[in-house]
């Protein structure tokens, strides 16, 4: 079976900390991304990464970067939380450029409050 | 702004009902389509994709795809209040990367 591994389920911060979130993947896809969702707002991506040290801007960027050393791993870094940060983190994956097939296996998520 | 969009619901059937889940999208071009379902609390997980048009069926699931009404959708039968959850739609768009976007998605309420 897939495995996405989200490092922490819950996690609390203070505003103006740096957040890193890391997301494991034992399955060797090459495509990794990491959303947000809120009531009423859906998935939204933040980023994601089709293979080592690439990334690209989903649609809310802002305020967040990423960093992707190693194929199986993916970090989301909050640079200076805010409390608008405050969501469900979900980390996926997902095979490469093969056909069609896009499914996306997701982590556990990681429910983050910035007080 | 590539969109789907999603009856956020809830929508509510008896045990033993077929439930119906619509949703739309914006790009034309999209090729590929997929629904997850999400209990409470829990993360996304596949049920069905679906890339040509018409039905594909897998157990008590039906996927309906109408690119050129560029609507598709879910049908569950004999519905269960297992099945009670949030249902997102995904596409992914035309041109790009492997991205899908995915919609508010629909909850659903099984009645016993």
């Amino acid at each position: 079976d897939v495995k996405v591994t989200q490092s922490s389920r819950y996690l609390v911060k203070r505003t103006g900390e740096k957040v890193f979130l890391e997301c494991v993947q034992d399955m060797d896809h090459e495509n990794m991304f990491w959303y947000r969702q809120d009531p009423g707002l859906g998935l939204r991506l933040i980023y994601f990464s089709y293979d080592v040290k690439m990334k690209e801007k989903g649609d809310i960027p802002e305020g967040y970067s990423v960093s992707r050393e190693k194929k199986e791993r993916f970090s989301l870094i909050l640079e200076s939380a805010s409390t608008s940060q405050t969501s469900m983190y979900l980390c996926a994956s997902s095979l490469g450029f093969t056909g069609w097939n896009t499914e996306a296996f997701f982590g556990q998520g990681t429910r983050l409050t910035v007080v | 702004q590539k969109e789907v969009e999603q009856n956020s619901g809830p929508l509510s059937v008896p045990e033993g009902a077929i439930a119906s889940l619509n949703c739309t999208y914006s790009d034309r071009g999209s090729q590929s389509f997929f629904w997850y379902r999400q209990y409470s609390g829990k993360s996304p997980e596949l049920i069905m994709s679906i890339y040509s048009n018409g039905d594909k069926e897998d157990g008590r699931f039906t996927a309906q795809l109408n690119k050129a009404s560029q609507y598709v959708s879910l049908l569950i039968r004999d519905s269960q209040p297992s099945d009670s959850a949030t249902y997102l739609c995904a596409v992914k768009f035309s041109g790009g990367y492997q991205k899908v976007t995915f919609g508010t998605g629909t909850k659903l309420q099984v009645i016993p």
